[in-house]
């Protein structure tokens, strides 16, 4: 079946400009989740959400991350004002549901902020 | 705040060996680790999920051991090939109720197998 979707698969944009990022989840997933891999940082958890619940935003890095899902599927992470320090490969993961249920991957959006 | 270390941090073996990839982890709260692979510019590729109350688990060539109390995680690859060169990951979940808590990852094993 489908895996996790996610796109653009790059995006390269000006320092200053704001970008959406987009994930479709594996159908019947409940969970999803975001993370951010830096070079040399490895991967962070910037967000979850499980169903329809208000997602906790406390793993986000700062007040111009934000994250929405709608209808409990598709989710979408914005990022206002764009830094260079954003530049990162965006990964997109989702799960049955939460805690014990393995994770799958998309394969990402590479985000370049010039 | 839990911190996942991954050692070593690059191994290059020749084809035919067999290996271990050693994970170790701060706080043993946890729910599950799960072990990934990586290739250069790709996503990740779920290997193994090992459950808290498990002690290991087996696909392929793949055996992925769980010793929650000393808060270590092995991989071990038998009979090494060269299309398993790649970045390999280790990922737990904590037990924390309520809060962000994600997977947290280590830094990765970046594993080259010589033809």
């Amino acid at each position: 079946g489908a895996g996790v979707s996610q796109s653009p698969s790059n995006k390269v944009t000006e320092k200053g400009k704001d970008v959406e990022l987009r994930c479709d989840p594996i159908s019947g997933h409940t969970a999803l989740y975001w993370y951010r891999q830096s070079l040399g940082q490895g991967l962070e958890f910037l967000i979850y959400f499980q169903g329809n619940s208000a997602p906790d935003k406390s793993g986000l890095p700062s007040d111009r991350f934000s994250a929405e899902r709608t209808g409990g599927s598709v989710s979408t992470l914005t990022i206002q004002r764009t830094q260079q320090e954003d530049s990162a490969v965006y990964l997109c993961a989702s799960s049955l549901a939460y805690s014990s249920y393995e994770q799958y991957f998309g394969p990402g959006t590479r985000l370049t902020v010039t | 705040k839990q911190e996942v270390t991954q050692i070593p941090a690059a191994l290059s073996v020749p084809e035919g060996e067999n290996l271990v990839l050693n994970c170790s982890f701060t706080d043993s709260a946890i729910y599950n680790l799960q072990w990934f692979r990586q290739d250069p510019g790709k996503g990740l590729t779920s290997l193994l999920l090992i459950q808290s109350s498990q002690r290991e688990q087996t696909s392929g060539r793949l055996n992925a051991s769980l010793d929650k109390s000393s808060g270590r995680s092995t991989l071990y690859i038998a009979a090494s090939q060269p299309g398993d060169s790649a970045t390999y990951l280790c990922a737990v979940r904590l037990l924390s109720g309520g809060g962000a808590d994600g997977l947290t990852f280590g830094k990765g094993t970046h594993l080259i197998i010589q033809p």
